[in-house]
């Protein structure tokens, strides 16, 4: 139990549909993060929010829409995805905002697209 | 582009032996260097940083980094079937906002 909780674990979509991801992590960090992980590829930050502010966007396609309403909450809204954006997404909370590499993660959301 | 680079491995080390992982790194600029530990299944979880030339040890793992040849390696003494899992080198760069990571090198230690 790292203190970061995602949901769902697991989530299976067509193209068409919309869903989101939920991120909560119980240990007080200030800053969350967005992260790809696809098979044989490093692991890829997507969104950075510091005390909910956004302050990175790593040119993410516009069907991937990060929502931070505080400190502790971090969702993805997924819309009109493509087969190639199935990748496990993990979240992440650090305590001294994004220029640290001390992240902790969640377990991570197993996102397949039909 | 800055680039992390590692060996993908598999690493196939015997129970007791010492498992050498591997890191470079391209942007000269880099100060803070860190190696996850994934499980598979699991999330990347912190072990070691490192932000000075030289060595630190933690336990069975030392990291070592020299900047002037870019390069960052984790040493894992007396390894252990519970050690078998894929290592993530992370790089964080001057001024930047967000780690770089490498693909992982896969570890196996065999009982």
């Amino acid at each position: 139990e790292t203190g970061v909780t995602q949901t769902p674990r697991h989530l299976v979509m067509g193209m068409t549909n919309k869903k989101s991801l939920k991120c909560e992590q119980h240990l007080g960090h200030n800053a969350m993060y967005w992260y790809k992980q696809s098979a044989k590829k490093p692991l890829e930050l997507m969104f950075v929010y510091n005390f909910k502010e956004q302050t990175e966007n790593n040119s993410v396609p516009s069907r991937f829409s990060p929502e931070c309403p505080n400190s502790s909450h971090l969702f993805l809204h997924l819309h009109t995805l493509q087969p190639e954006d199935s990748a496990l997404y993990l979240c992440a909370s650090s305590q001294d905002g994004p220029n640290t590499g001390e992240l902790f993660f969640g377990e991570g959301s197993r996102l397949t697209v039909l | 582009q800055k680039e992390v680079e590692q060996n993908s491995g598999p690493l196939s080390v015997p129970e007791g032996a010492i498992a050498s992982l591997n890191c470079t790194y391209s942007d000269r600029g880099s100060q803070s260097f860190f190696w996850y530990r994934q499980y598979s299944g699991k999330s990347p979880e912190l072990i070691m940083f490192i932000y000075s030339n030289g060595d630190k040890e933690d336990g069975r793992f030392t990291a070592q980094l020299n900047k002037a040849s870019q390069y960052v390696s984790l040493l894992i003494r007396d390894s252990q079937p519970s050690d078998s899992a894929t290592y993530l080198c992370a790089v964080n760069g001057a001024g930047s906002y967000q780690l770089t990571f490498g693909k992982g090198t896969k570890l196996s230690v065999i009982p």
